[in-house]
C-alpha cells in the first residue's frame, strides 16, 4: 500500500464547477499535510496547508480527517486556470521529509 | 536569491559518465531536500539535511547516488556511472526549519536525460 493515495483522475470539469479531492494516508504518526499544485513541467508550488479544524483560502477548502487518515480539497467556481496537477502532501514527525501522493490531474473546459 | 536555485536547468550525459547537480537553498532555510521526478511519476525523496544533523540518505536508490551539504547551504547530488533508468527531473526544496508546520519551496529542478 502507497503512504499517499489520490485518485489520478483525470477530473475534466467545466468552468464554475465544483470539484472534490480526496486523498488517504497510511501512517497515523502523520504531524503536517499538504495540497500543492503541479503545473505541466514545472516544480511543485505549495498550494495550502491543512488543519485538523479545516481551512479556507478564497476558492479553496482544505479539511483534514485525522481518525480516517483522509484529507480532501474543495475547489469552488473552478477556472481554466485551475488545470493542473494537484499533489496531496503528508509530513511525519517533526523534522521528517515529505512524502507526495501520485497526484489528481485536473482539467478545466470552458 | 528569492527562490531554491538550481543547476544546470538541463543536462544530457552518457551513460556511464558521473554528473553533478547544484541546489542553492533559500538563504536561512536550514531544511533542504532531493527528489526526483520521472516521467508521468510522482516525486520520489532521495535524501534530506537538516542542519548539522546526519541526513536521512533513505530514499537513495543506489551506492551510485550521494549528496553533501557544504557549509549548510549549497548542496550537491552526484551521481555516479549514470544508467538509463536516471533520467528523470531532479528537484531540490529548501524550508525554514524541519518543523512540522512549514511547507517545502521547490527550485525549478535540473532535467537529466541519459543516453
Amino acid at each position: 500500500r502507497k503512504e499517499v493515495e489520490q485518485d489520478p483522475g483525470p477530473f475534466n470539469v467545466p468552468e464554475g464547477a465544483t470539484v472534490a479531492f480526496n486523498c488517504t494516508y497510511s501512517n497515523s504518526a502523520s504531524q503536517s499535510f499538504f495540497w500543492y499544485r503541479q503545473d505541466c513541467r514545472k516544480e511543485p508550488k505549495l498550494l495550502m496547508s491543512v488543519y485538523s479544524s479545516g481551512n479556507e483560502d478564497g476558492r479553496f477548502t482544505a479539511q483534514l480527517n485525522r481518525a480516517s487518515q483522509y484529507i480532501s480539497l474543495l475547489i469552488r467556481d473552478s477556472k481554466l486556470s485551475d488545470s493542473a496537477t494537484y499533489l496531496c502532501v503528508v509530513k511525519g514527525n517533526q523534522g521528517g521529509k515529505l512524502i507526495f501522493g501520485q497526484g489528481t490531474e485536473l482539467s478545466v473546459k470552458p | 536569491g528569492a527562490g531554491v536555485s538550481q543547476s544546470p536547468s538541463n543536462k544530457v550525459t552518457e551513460k556511464g559518465k558521473d554528473v553533478e547537480l547544484r541546489c542553492d537553498p533559500i538563504s536561512g532555510h536550514t531544511a533542504l531536500y532531493w527528489y526526483r521526478q520521472s516521467l508521468g511519476q510522482g516525486l520520489e525523496f532521495l535524501i534530506y539535511f537538516q542542519g548539522n544533523s546526519a541526513p536521512d540518505k533513505s530514499g537513495l536508490p543506489s551506492d551510485r547516488f550521494s549528496a553533501e551539504r557544504t557549509g549548510g547551504s549549497v548542496s550537491t547530488l552526484t551521481i555516479q556511472r549514470t544508467q538509463q533508468e536516471d533520467s528523470a527531473v531532479y528537484l531540490c526544496a529548501s524550508s525554514p526549519t524541519g518543523g512540522r508546520d512549514y511547507g517545502y519551496t521547490f527550485g525549478s529542478g535540473t532535467r537529466l536525460t541519459v543516453v
